[in-house]
């Protein structure tokens, strides 16, 4: 069955980068684009940016440009973060488009356990 | 790209419908039939439950329906019952291949 199994926990300084990756089962990557969304202790989610795994086409939130890079491998997607601070604590998701060949529509069915990622110093 | 807006609690007895709003603009949720509603739990995954405004993906329960009118989306959930407490978000298409997310909603079943 589909599923979006996500990496571990990770601790990070202020300033440094972080990557989470989101491997991908059950199907095809490349046919879905990927989005990927983070949620800040105690607080609502916030749209990051989304990946078209069969093109590498991307297209990120105006607040995270210059900061974050998605990219894909063999079966696997991955979000990189830099500069961070410590507002960029937050559990990280990677989630499936809903609909497959699509130019993305929304976050749909399939979502990763996310991965909390803490900046401290 | 601002955040839509979501009541911050809403709260119903068990039986009771309730209704969650979701104001945009008419560059989000008033241009695009692409509103989805999440259940999230605590410390667990979103749950996509409304999609395209008002569709259902299988397996949602048909007591969860959507509807829209102008900028604002709105999620209603019939016949309440105590497993249907939760957070609710929204989110919508927002143009130029972005999407924004409410600020969630917190439903409380009395």
């Amino acid at each position: 069955q589909v599923q979006l199994v996500q990496s571990g926990a990770e601790v990070r300084k202020p300033g440094a980068s972080v990557t989470v990756s989101c491997k991908a089962f059950g199907y095809t990557l490349t046919n879905y684009y990927i989005h990927w969304v983070r949620q800040a202790p105690g607080q609502g989610l916030e749209w990051m940016g989304i990946l078209n795994p069969g093109g590498s086409t991307t297209s990120y939130a105006q607040k995270f440009q210059g900061r974050v890079t998605m990219t894909r491998g063999t079966d696997t997607v991955f979000m990189e973060l830099s500069s961070l601070k410590s507002e960029d604590t937050a559990v990280y998701f990677c989630a499936r488009d809903l609909i497959g060949g699509s130019t993305g529509w929304s976050p749909g069915e399939y979502w990763g356990q996310g991965t909390l990622v803490t900046v401290s110093s | 790209q601002s955040a839509l807006t979501q009541p911050a609690s809403v709260s119903g007895s068990p039986g009771q419908s309730i209704t969650i709003s979701c104001t945009g603009t008419s560059s989000d949720v008033g241009s695009y039939n692409l509103v989805s509603w999440y259940q999230q739990h605590p410390g667990k995954a979103p749950k996509l439950m409304i999609y395209d405004d008002i569709k259902r993906p299988s397996g949602i329960s048909n007591r969860f329906s959507g509807s829209k009118s102008g900028n604002t989306a709105s999620l209603t959930i019939s016949g309440l019952q105590a497993e249907d407490e939760s957070d609710y978000y929204c989110c919508s298409f927002a143009g130029s291949r972005t999407w924004v997310f409410g600020g969630g909603t917190m439903l409380t079943v009395l």
